[in-house]
């Protein structure tokens, strides 16, 4: 079965440090990847997404993700991170049966 | 943001008893979700809808049943809750398939007891 895998669970960063949480799927044929926050007590959110093309991706808050095909994996980076960026993060992967499969989650805390 | 509601919000209710929860959409989409999400799990799919009357079941359906009577709402029944449904329930939609973005709505917290 395909799977999703966030490797850091719980992540705590101070203000204006870099960012880049783990993101690694199963599945080895063409995929869509996603990045998901949730920020805290509201509903999720898209961050970016990536479908084919350049595999940097950006999106919204300064965000970005490269698309690594022979590592099977889909990182998510910022360059320096703000008290705002204090959420869930969540990557998912377009299952072969159309559906989206989401990892565990990664709650970031960032210090001020 | 996408026009998702979910009712109700929040929700404590005893084992055994039957409980429905309703997501509204007025963006006419086709493909509507449920999901819960529990700590260390992420968001699990529970059922989903591909058009009115059109459902199928995700990795966790048991113990939920859904219906879709018209396009813009999509409805999921705890047939006789347990303590184990107690969870954050989200609905989500999605234009052109599950492959493509979803919109999530705001969420509802349930506690069985």
């Amino acid at each position: 079965a395909q799977s999703v895998s966030q490797h850091n669970h719980h992540v705590i960063l101070s203000e204006a440090a870099s960012l880049e949480l783990g993101c690694n799927y199963s599945y080895g044929g063409t995929v869509n990847l996603f990045w998901y926050v949730q920020y805290p007590g509201q509903h999720l959110q898209l961050l970016l997404k990536y479908f084919s093309g350049d595999p940097l991706v950006k999106g919204i808050k300064g965000f970005e993700a490269e698309f690594i095909k022979s590592k099977f994996s889909f990182n998510l980076r910022k360059p320096s991170v703000q008290w705002s960026d204090t959420a869930e993060y969540f990557c998912a992967v377009r299952s072969n049966t159309g559906k989206l499969i989401f990892g565990q989650g990664t709650t970031l805390q960032v210090k001020p | 943001d996408a026009g998702i509601t979910q009712s109700p919000r929040h929700k404590v209710t005893e084992t055994g008893t039957p409980v429905t929860l309703r997501c509204h959409q007025t963006e006419n989409h086709r493909y509507m979700y449920w999901y819960r999400q529990d700590p260390g799990h992420g968001l699990r799919l529970i059922h989903y809808s591909y058009g009115v009357k059109d459902t199928d079941k995700g990795e966790v359906s048991d113990g939920y049943s859904v219906s879709r009577s018209k396009t813009e709402d999509f409805l999921l029944t705890l047939e006789s809750a347990t303590s184990s449904q107690t969870s954050v329930y989200f609905c989500a939609i999605s234009g052109r398939g599950a492959g493509d973005e979803q919109f999530f709505g705001p969420g509802t917290r349930l506690t069985v007891l």
